[in-house]
């Protein structure tokens, strides 16, 4: 079992439309980060959450510990949101590594 | 803003060769790391590096491989005879506390 899953694989929105990519994982973390990588490859970070919800933009995302569980939210999508999302964790155990999620495949149509 | 920095943005290389990818990481940052991801897979740590020395290596991190700070600024990865199967794109990333990646290097092995 991945230490970081998320779901789901793959989503199709309509412009305009409210979208959630969850993320859970198995191991205690220290932070959890949401990534965006675009078709070319390139890596941006949107998030380090170790607590609560941090929002930029129309980005919202949530993290609850306890239930070992993170939620990125995109309020408004639009066809420039198109893009894998990414989750990934820094664990107690682990030092300052990252351990992937399998990233979530959306594609916003106009 | 500050970014981290790679070169070249592809490399072409011949199995048994040797290749060194460059990173330039955020200038007040502490921490460096290289990550890969296979074409279709999740990105991977490889190593991690501070205070001049590895801090942090996973089982891909094997004796083909080694990273350098040969200055101030640059960070290196180096492998000493390429296989089929390092054909990869390779993150470099950075932190104070948030990690920030660089635009990757695809690395085709022939």
């Amino acid at each position: 079992k991945n230490e970081v899953e998320q779901s789901p694989q793959n989503l199709t929105a309509q412009e305009g439309e409210f979208i959630t990519i969850n993320c859970s994982y198995s191991v205690g973390i220290s932070a959890l980060h949401w990534l965006q990588q675009h078709p070319g490859g390139g890596i941006v970070s949107l998030f380090m959450l170790s607590s609560g919800k941090k929002k930029h933009g129309r980005l919202i995302a949530t993290i609850n510990i306890q239930e070992k569980h993170s939620s990125l939210h995109i309020t408004a999508s639009h066809p420039r949101d198109s893009a894998v999302y990414i989750c990934a964790v820094r664990s107690w155990t682990s030092g300052s590594r990252l351990t992937f999620g399998e990233g979530t495949q959306l594609t916003v149509n106009p | 803003e500050p970014e981290v920095t790679q070169t070249p943005s592809h490399q072409v290389t011949q199995m048994g060769q040797e290749v060194i990818l460059r990173c330039v990481p955020i200038s007040n940052h502490l921490y460096f790391y290289w990550y890969r991801q296979i074409l279709g897979q999740k990105v991977e740590f490889l190593v991690s590096f501070y205070n001049n020395e590895i801090s942090e290596k996973s089982e891909i991190f094997d004796d083909q491989f080694s990273v350098e700070r040969p200055d101030g600024s640059n960070f290196t990865l180096k492998i000493r005879s390429t296989k089929l199967e390092d054909s990869a794109m390779y993150f470099c990333a950075s932190s104070e506390t948030a990690q920030y990646f660089g635009p990757g290097t695809r690395l085709t092995v022939t």
